[in-house]
């Protein structure tokens, strides 16, 4: 299964609003998660099961499903949210990725 | 949350053996609910999962690695390993031990902080 995410690279300042996009190349449900790594660390679990947001991260982060698309929304960003995001499909093995979305600053 | 953190050779010759340990802490390998495993990323570029195994040594492996990936477990230390045979340039990575939740979408909740490996002669 092919994910694509867009865009590959986002601008935006602080307190700004942004989404990016995991399409998926064919039906996949809910089995998408989404992951934040910052340069040098590993990735975060963010978001699991499309929209399940992750016991410890703040509820500016949320995801949502359409189809075969899936957005991370971010709201009133902050400094600590200028990092790569992934997106992962595990409804066919074997578990993929998207080619991640650096958010810059 | 558990705690991983990785051990092992930050460079391997090309043709030979990455042999690569997980240590777990804050959760047991031992008991169901979760899958141990591997996950790299080849520096600047995406992220590749490897493999996993249950604690009942249930094994699932990439296809596009498959020959060449042995995922054990030590419960008596409370470690599993990564042994990946033949390396290569390509093979030259962080290599992330990750903890996998079993159920839904199977999300990893717990990553190991990364160990480079190199691979060079």
């Amino acid at each position: 299964i092919q994910l694509t995410q867009s865009p590959s690279s986002l601008a935006a300042s602080v307190r700004d609003r942004v989404t990016i996009t995991c399409r998926a190349s064919q039906d996949i449900s809910t089995y998408l998660n989404w992951y934040q790594q910052q340069p040098g660390q590993a990735p975060k679990l963010l978001i699991y099961d499309a929209s399940r947001l992750q016991s410890g991260v703040p509820s500016r982060f949320s995801g949502s499903r359409s189809g075969t698309d899936f957005t991370l929304t971010i709201s009133n960003l902050q400094p600590e949210d200028f990092a790569t995001y992934y997106c992962q499909q595990t409804y066919i093995s074997p578990p993929s990725f998207g080619q991640g979305t650096k958010l810059e600053i | 949350q558990a705690l991983l953190q990785e051990s092992g050779p930050g460079l391997v010759k090309p043709s030979q053996t990455l042999n690569l340990v997980c240590t777990v802490s804050g959760g047991s390998i031992s008991r169901g609910g979760y899958y141990w495993g591997w996950i790299r990323q080849r520096p600047g570029k995406g992220l590749e999962w490897i493999g996993y195994r249950y604690y009942n040594g249930e094994t699932f492996y990439n296809p596009s690695l498959k020959s060449r990936i042995t995922i054990l477990a030590d419960t008596s230390k409370n470690q599993f390993s990564l042994k990946l045979t033949s390396v290569t340039a390509a093979d030259t990575a962080f290599y992330f031990c990750a903890r996998t939740v079993t159920g839904g979408a199977s999300p990893i909740d717990s990553w190991g902080p990364g160990t480079l490996v190199t691979v060079s002669s």
